[in-house]
C-alpha cells in the first residue's frame, strides 16, 4: 500500500517559536494533501486542503496565516504553525490521495507538537 | 448541514461478534469509509463502500445502504488488539472527507 511518512514524529517547543512539520508521500505522487488536527478523544478536524502548485484551500475558522501550508512537490507538503502557543498543542496529521481510480486518503503516523 | 453519527462508545467481549452502526446525512455521496485509530496513532484504512451491500474483508465487514444513509462495520472473533476507535467517514460531492466523532471499541476478557 501507499505510504506516508511525517517529520517529526513528536516536538516540544518554547510558546512564540514557529514549529514545521512535513508530509511526504514515500511511493505515489499526491496530488492533494491534507492536514488535520486531533485533540485529545477527540475526532479528526481538516485544517485545510493543498494541491500541488497552488494555494491551500483552509477550512473555517484555521487561520491561514498561523497554519502556513506549502505544497510545492507532489511528493512533500509542509504545514508551519507560526508563534506557537499552549494551545496549539496536539495531534496533527497528514494525509495524501492520489493513487488513480480510488479515492482514498493515506494518512501519516502524525506528529505530537506539545508548546510550553 | 453534514453530519455523521455513530455510537460513541461500545464494549465486547473477546471472541465475539460486533456491530458498529454509522449514519449520515452529506451533501452528495462519493463513499463511505471504515478507519480504525488506536491511542496516539493514526488512522488506518479498513474498508470503503460506495455501493450497496456487504463487503467482507477477513474478521472485518462493512455494509451500506445509500437509501437509509446507513452502514456499519461488523468486527467478528474479537481480539484484545481489536480496541480501539473506528472511525466512519463520508466522502461528499466536493470529495471531501466528512469525519464522524469515532466510537471507542473495548474489547473485555
Amino acid at each position: 500500500g501507499a505510504v506516508v511518512s511525517q517529520h517529526p514524529s513528536w516536538v516540544i517547543c518554547k510558546s512564540g517559536t514557529s514549529v514545521k512539520i512535513e508530509c511526504r508521500s514515500l511511493d505515489f505522487q499526491a496530488t492533494t494533501m491534507f492536514w488535520y488536527r486531533q485533540f485529545p478523544k477527540q475526532s479528526l478536524m481538516l485544517m485545510a486542503t493543498s494541491n500541488e502548485g497552488s494555494k491551500a484551500t483552509y477550512e473555517q475558522g484555521v487561520e491561514k496565516d498561523k497554519f502556513l501550508i506549502n505544497h510545492a512537490s507532489l511528493t512533500l507538503s509542509t504545514l508551519t504553525v507560526t508563534s506557537a502557543h499552549p494551545e496549539d498543542s496536539s495531534f496533527y496529521i497528514c494525509s495524501a490521495a492520489g493513487l488513480a481510480g480510488y479515492n482514498e486518503q493515506f494518512f501519516g503516523p502524525g506528529t505530537r507538537l506539545t508548546v510550553l | 448541514g453534514q453530519n455523521i453519527d455513530q455510537p460513541t462508545e461500545m464494549t465486547a467481549t473477546e471472541g465475539a461478534i460486533v456491530q458498529i452502526n454509522c449514519t449520515y446525512q452529506t451533501s452528495g455521496f462519493n463513499g463511505l469509509f471504515w478507519y480504525q485509530q488506536h491511542a496516539g496513532e493514526a488512522p488506518t484504512f479498513l474498508s470503503y463502500n460506495v455501493l450497496d451491500g456487504l463487503e467482507e474483508k477477513g474478521r472485518f465487514s462493512s455494509f451500506l445502504s445509500r437509501s437509509k444513509g446507513y452502514s456499519y462495520l461488523l468486527l467478528k472473533e474479537l481480539q484484545m488488539k481489536d480496541s480501539a476507535s473506528y472511525l466512519c467517514a463520508v466522502m461528499d460531492s466536493n470529495y471531501q472527507l466528512i469525519w464522524g466523532a469515532g466510537t471507542k471499541l473495548i474489547i473485555k476478557p
